[in-house]
């Protein structure tokens, strides 16, 4: 069964700062998608970025980008900028491409705060 | 377009009592998925359904837990007699025909569910 360790409980960076989530997974299979999802106190899910395992480039979305190491199984978030409507649950997940399981694995989170 | 709708936001059972969660998936979406939310937890995955289809049911506890999305009307996740273990949010997620380039589930804002 694939899983997915986020090892940062908690992490705190001052507004306007860069800051990097990390994230590892677990899984046998060559092809899958990896996501980052933000959760803000509203609960609300919101798809931050995402990345298809047979893509070697690094997925970027405005401020947020991503370094992925497919030899580690790692996954990590960098929000560069950071703002205050940054701050939130940030969930790192995965996915099989076709075959496997259809649902998500989430890690278990990290908090993120800013502080002003 | 509207989001995926779910229904109640809040919902509050005595032990013993059924739980009912409903989900609207979003315009043209056939994909639907269950997901848990423990306290400090990350989701996870309890079922994936088509139309009048169970795919995918790995998730789901063996006893008491059941779910459906009929041909017509919203998805229901149905939890009989709870418990206060059962207490937890719970988020549905849809998506559309499953193709390599559409890989995004897009999440509700979930159902607090309290059982006192």
């Amino acid at each position: 069964a694939q899983t997915v360790t986020q090892s940062q409980p908690e992490m705190s960076v001052q507004e306007a700062e860069t800051v990097t989530l990390s994230c590892t997974y677990d899984t046998s299979e060559s092809d899958y998608y990896l996501f980052w999802y933000k959760q803000p106190p509203s609960r609300q899910m919101i798809l931050v970025i995402r990345q298809e395992a047979y893509k070697q480039q690094n997925a970027t979305e405005n401020r947020f980008s991503v370094n992925f190491q497919k030899a580690a199984k790692s996954f990590s978030l960098k929000i560069s900028d950071s703002q205050l409507g940054d701050a939130a649950m940030y969930f790192c997940a995965y996915r099989d491409s076709g075959g496997g399981a259809d649902g998500l694995t989430f890690g278990k989170g990290t908090h993120l705060i800013i502080q002003p | 377009n509207a989001g995926v709708m779910q229904n109640p936001r809040h919902l509050v059972r005595r032990r013993g009592q059924e739980a009912r969660l409903r989900c609207s998936p979003m315009k043209g979406h056939s994909h639907v998925y269950w997901y848990r939310q423990l306290p400090e937890e990350g989701l996870k995955f309890m079922v994936y359904l088509q139309k009048e289809n169970i795919i995918d049911e790995s998730g789901m506890p063996k006893e008491r837990f059941s779910a459906e999305f009929p041909k017509e009307g919203p998805s229901i996740l149905r939890i009989q007699q709870v418990v206060r273990g059962d207490s937890a949010a719970y988020f549905c997620a849809s998506s559309g025909l499953r193709t390599a380039m559409n890989t995004e589930a897009f999440f509700g804002q979930g159902t607090r569910l309290t059982v006192v």
